[in-house]
């Protein structure tokens, strides 16, 4: 399977746990994007890296919110001191150099309880 | 800053049907458009993607239109099936962005019944 994926598909944390997600995007793919959607409204922009360079955050990003892509492949986001209000679907997405077709990995459902 | 709309929130046809799904944005300063579609719970499959010099792409039974100048794209699919029930969602790039991040409506759910 050469599409994007997460991981994990679902986690459910208490408040004030910490929680980190993986995402593999197609592999000849230099951006990588994370988005957040809610029940019925579209996703929201996260933040994007083109490489391993983090070139813009969304204010949406808290500094409870850090994501990284050490080497240029995976990508990593991580919440510290989860809230309620984290509860969400957070959406990775790669692109490749030319083009802005994103294509999006099946996504992880967080709870937080 | 971009805004995109999608109406009607949520459609329901007979199967068999042919019908339109419409996207509208502010900025007309766009890369692209691309639909997307969603079934429930799961990630976003693309469907097609629109260049800003392009006006309309086609696959199968989905034509995807884009006219600029006024904002507006729509996705338009042939003969429903009940498979294609799920929710349609436009995104755009704008040229005022240099990450190629996407502005995303909210969706229209279709439901095709059987």
């Amino acid at each position: 399977d050469t599409g994007v994926s997460q991981d994990p598909r679902h986690k459910i944390t208490k408040r004030g746990q910490n929680v980190t997600f993986r995402c593999d995007p197609i592999s000849e793919h230099n951006r990588l994007y994370w988005y957040r959607q809610t029940l019925g409204q579209g996703p929201e922009f996260l933040t994007y890296f083109q490489n391993e360079a983090q070139l813009e955050k969304s204010r949406l990003l808290s500094d409870r919110f850090s994501a990284e892509r050490p080497k240029g492949s995976f990508s990593t986001l991580e919440i510290q001191r989860t809230e309620q209000g984290d509860s969400a679907m957070y959406l990775c997405a790669s692109s490749g150099v030319g083009g802005n077709e994103q294509f999006f990995g099946p996504g992880t459902r967080l709870t937080v309880l | 800053k971009q805004e995109v709309t999608q109406i009607p929130a949520a459609l329901s046809v007979p199967e068999g049907e042919n019908l339109v799904l419409n996207c509208s944005f502010t900025d007309s300063a766009i890369y692209n458009l691309q639909w997307f579609r969603q079934d429930p719970g799961k990630g976003l499959t693309s469907l097609l993607l629109i260049q800003s010099s392009q006006r309309e792409q086609t696959s199968g039974r989905l034509n995807a239109s884009l006219d600029k100048s006024s904002g507006r794209s729509t996705l338009y699919i042939a003969a429903s099936q009940p498979g294609d029930s799920a929710t349609y969602l436009c995104a755009v790039v704008g040229f005022n962005t240099n990450a190629g991040k996407s502005t995303f409506g909210d969706g229209t759910t279709l439901t095709v019944k059987p």
